[in-house]
């Protein structure tokens, strides 16, 4: 079992539409969590950063952590053609020097 | 502008031909890492360097080496390429990791290992 799930998708969404991406993880130690975005043939950047549990909202996206149910979210609201991308979580534990990433969902949304 | 710098964007070897990618950053960060990304496997580092010296292992060190000899500089070396390092590898550097600072990666360099 992979230490960070992640659907691979494509998710395929209308333009408007609301999107959820979604990870889940065994390591309960896992303390810091981050979701990056990656355009095609770029390095990823950092979207969302949020330590332990509860919600953070910025702009159209909210990231939320439910550290009980080791389950994370980033939405997405009032999806457009440019959030087109993959989406990868990423996670932390406290003092180390390592994230480990999920593999990414890709997102494909339609005009 | 900020940014890590990787070069070749593209490089097509042979096996056992050694090759180094470089990578530059002009921000100052005491972290620097290597990933590769292949498909369904996601991002695993490589190796990182907590700072000039410090070099350490990450998840699939074998058949790489990387030296910090300069704060901006974190160069990875492939002595004997072979075709299972064929991938997309990425460099990445941040502030310091343990703090809430974001990791700024480079553009990647496309390698296939014939």
């Amino acid at each position: 079992q992979k230490e960070v799930e992640q659907d691979p998708g494509p998710l395929s969404v209308p333009e408007g539409a609301i999107v959820s991406l979604n990870c889940t993880y065994s390591n309960s130690a896992f303390q810091y969590f981050m979701w990056y975005r990656q355009y095609s043939r770029k390095g990823p950047e950092l979207l969302m950063y949020t330590y332990s549990s509860g919600n953070k909202e910025d702009g159209r996206f909210t990231a939320q952590v439910d550290k009980s149910s080791k389950y994370i979210s980033l939405f997405i609201r009032d999806s457009q053609p440019s959030d087109s991308a993959t989406y990868l979580c990423a996670m932390r534990e406290e003092g180390f020097q390592k994230l480990v990433f999920g593999t990414g969902t890709r997102l494909l949304v339609s005009p | 502008e900020a940014q890590v710098t990787q070069n070749p964007r593209y490089l097509i070897t042979v096996t056992g031909k050694k090759l180094t990618v470089t990578c530059s950053q002009n921000m100052n960060h005491e972290y620097m890492s290597w990933y590769r990304q292949d498909p369904g496997l996601g991002l695993r580092q490589i190796y990182y360097s907590m700072n000039v010296e410090v070099t350490d292992k990450g998840d699939v060190p074998e058949g790489y080496k990387v030296s910090r000899k300069e704060k901006r500089n974190f160069p990875l070396i492939l002595e004997s390429p072979s075709p299972n390092q064929t991938s997309l590898y990425f460099c990445a550097s941040s502030l310091k990791l343990t703090t809430n600072e974001k990791l700024f990666f480079g553009s990647g360099t496309q390698l296939s290992v014939l």
